[in-house]
Order: structure tokens, then C-alpha cells, then sequence
């Protein structure tokens, strides 16, 4: 398998569930990160994680929480969400938190009823 | 604060014919990165060209050609003979000393067989 693979591709959950989003990268990459990309709305950076580390929360809710085991890996977990949770989540890596180019995986359709 | 601004949202052409997508964006950084992707119906970001701020140098890949102009702070992106593989949102996304990837809102490509 090669590049950023994420699943379940499509998550239809209630407000009162937990599920979790799960990301991996086959590419040797150090950094990670988690967008929410809403309808009509630009991407927007969730989390970061370099080396297993968080480095930046952009705001982001407490029902939104995020897991890195390792740099391959990257989990959100998600209790209690709210319709307007509902997005396209998009799991990305790159080489570098600062220059490189980010390279991202197909996304999961969470819908939140 | 960085911007990136896609003026167009929406843009349809017949097959064959060429296409232009306006990126213009805003840094106070004299040292940043610029780039494009391209989203396919299937929902993951393909990375397209990486630009960084020192180098105007045009780019043409196959079809696909980017202008950058620092004096005007674009970086604008053609396909030329578009095809039908080439329907998809296209984003511009700029990278200044936060390390933040600040997306555009996209431009929508429809090309018509």
C-alpha cells in the first residue's frame, strides 16, 4: 500500500457516539495533520503532529481528540459531535512541518445526525 | 494574517479548450510557499507544484503551466486542451513562517465532453 490511507471513507454516527477516524502514511513521513473541509468553506488545519508531538491546536472543540502513536499513525476520536460536525475530514502527511509539500489521503465523509 | 483568495468558484469549458485559475494571495513573509492541488471526485487532495517566494521562474508540466508574479502576488495556473479527467476543485494554498497551509476556497472545473 503506498501513499496516506484513511478509513472508514464514510461514517454516518449520533451526537451521542464514539467513533474514531483512522489515518495511516506508508510514506516515512514525520509530520501529520488533520482539516476539516466543510461545504463551501476553505480547508481548515485541525491538528499537527511532528514526531508523535502535538504542535498546534487550531481551536479545535474537546469533542474532537486526537492520537498519534507513532509517525505513522494518527487517530481523531470523536464523542458527542454536533450536526454541523458534519465534513469531509482529510488526514494529510509531509517530510517536515515547515517546508515540504503535503501529501493527503482521501478523506472521510462523516455525517453527524 | 495570510490569505489566499480564488476568485472563481465555479468554472466550465468544453473539452480542448484551455483554462486559467486566478490564485492571489497575501503574506507578510518575505520567505513563503506556494501551491497547488487538485480534488477529483473522490475526495483526495493531489499535489500538483510547490513555488517558493525566490523563485518566478515559470513552470509548465505536461498541460498543466503556473505563472507566478510576485509583483502581483499571484500564482495563477492553466490547463491547456483540458480534458474531461481535468473536472475537479482545484485549490491554491499558501505557506509563510507559521508553517500553516492557508487554503484558497477552491476553483470548481467542469470540463464538457
Amino acid at each position: 500500500e503506498t501513499g496516506v490511507t484513511q478509513t472508514p471513507r464514510h461514517l454516518v454516527m449520533g451526537m451521542t457516539n464514539k467513533k474514531s477516524l483512522k489515518c495511516e502514511q506508508h510514506l516515512g513521513h514525520n509530520a501529520m495533520y488533520w482539516y476539516k473541509q466543510s461545504a463551501k468553506k476553505p480547508l481548515e488545519l485541525m491538528f499537527v503532529y511532528n514526531f508523535k508531538e502535538q504542535t498546534e491546536n487550531n481551536s479545535v472543540p474537546s469533542r474532537f481528540s486526537p492520537e498519534c502513536p507513532n509517525s505513522s499513525h494518527l487517530f481523531l476520536h470523536l464523542h458527542t459531535l454536533q450536526p454541523e460536525d458534519s465534513a469531509l475530514y482529510l488526514c494529510a502527511s509531509s517530510q517536515d512541518s515547515e517546508v515540504s509539500e503535503q501529501f493527503f489521503g482521501p478523506g472521510t465523509r462523516l455525517t453527524v445526525l | 494574517a495570510q490569505k489566499v483568495t480564488q476568485a472563481q468558484t465555479e468554472i466550465s469549458v468544453v473539452e480542448k479548450e484551455d483554462v486559467t485559475l486566478d490564485c492571489v494571495y497575501e503574506t507578510r513573509d518575505t520567505t513563503y510557499y506556494l501551491f497547488w492541488y487538485k480534488q477529483p471526485p473522490s475526495g483526495e487532495l493531489v499535489f500538483l507544484i510547490r513555488r517558493n517566494s525566490f523563485d518566478e521562474q515559470n513552470e509548465i508540466s505536461g498541460r498543466y503551466s503556473w505563472n507566478f508574479q510576485k509583483s502581483t502576488s499571484s500564482f495563477n495556473f492553466t490547463i491547456t486542451a483540458s480534458q474531461v479527467v481535468d473536472s475537479a476543485v482545484y485549490f491554491c494554498a499558501l505557506r509563510g513562517g507559521n508553517n500553516r497551509l492557508a487554503f484558497g476556497k477552491g476553483n470548481q472545473v467542469v470540463v464538457i465532453p
